[in-house]
């Protein structure tokens, strides 16, 4: 059984560009969800997909969108991007109804 | 506003001391979750409490939930190097996850 892999593990990119930010569900999990950690602090949801939709949403703008492909793998992309979308951002994957979550190592994302 | 207070922020002790960090809030919570994470790795879940009054036991490790629900706390005893990292507390409402903003432990050989 593979874990949670993400891809890459570091980026820089420039304000006002777009990213998109990758991640292998765990064998067996169809549900996704995205964390945004800025150094010193604990993670805030960004959202979840279930099923290829989007299943439940924290306090991020709409330049945050995702994706979850049939294969359960899922994408974060983030536009026109901010310095302060400088942060760690973690992917989790779980069974559905299972609380626990099971997270990637993350993406460093530098924004200057 | 936080909806997961964790205190202290960071701790910094010797090898072999015990400890106690914890996780309160104002909200009434089904359950709540302890996440333990190393630098430069994702969060890894330590144990999910559920009923009040709960006590859990993970080797050294001491976990407890409030009789009302709204705090825990977590207690190592004889602390190891190895402990060091960000302990995390988190709670699921419905399909959204929330987490605290950790409290960074080092422990000194």
């Amino acid at each position: 059984e593979t874990g949670v892999t993400q891809s890459p593990t570091h980026l820089i990119k420039t304000r006002g560009q777009q990213v998109t930010l990758r991640c292998s569900s765990q064998s067996g999990h169809n549900t996704v969800s995205w964390y945004q950690q800025a150094l010193g602090q604990g993670p805030q949801f960004i959202f979840q997909y279930y099923r290829e939709e989007e299943n439940g949403r924290g306090n991020f703008p709409p330049r945050f969108s995702g994706l979850q492909f049939p294969n359960y793998s899922s994408e974060l992309n983030v536009n026109a991007l901010e310095l302060d979308d400088s942060a760690l951002y973690l992917c989790a994957s779980s069974p559905i109804f299972n609380t626990e979550a099971f997270f990637g190592q993350g993406t460093r994302l530098t924004v200057v | 506003t936080q909806l997961l207070e964790q205190s202290p922020q960071f701790l910094s002790i010797q090898e072999g001391e015990n400890l106690t960090v914890y996780c309160n809030s104002s909200s009434v919570f089904s359950s709540l979750q302890w996440y333990r994470q190393e630098p430069g790795e994702g969060p890894v879940l330590l144990v999910t409490v559920v009923t009040g009054g709960e006590v859990k036991k993970l080797k050294r490790l001491t976990f407890q939930f409030g009789d009302a629900r709204k705090d825990s706390s977590l207690h190592i005893t004889a602390a190891q190097p190895g402990d060091t990292g960000l302990y995390l507390c988190a709670l699921r409402n419905f399909n959204k996850f929330y987490f605290g903003s950790g409290t960074k432990l080092n422990v000194k050989p």
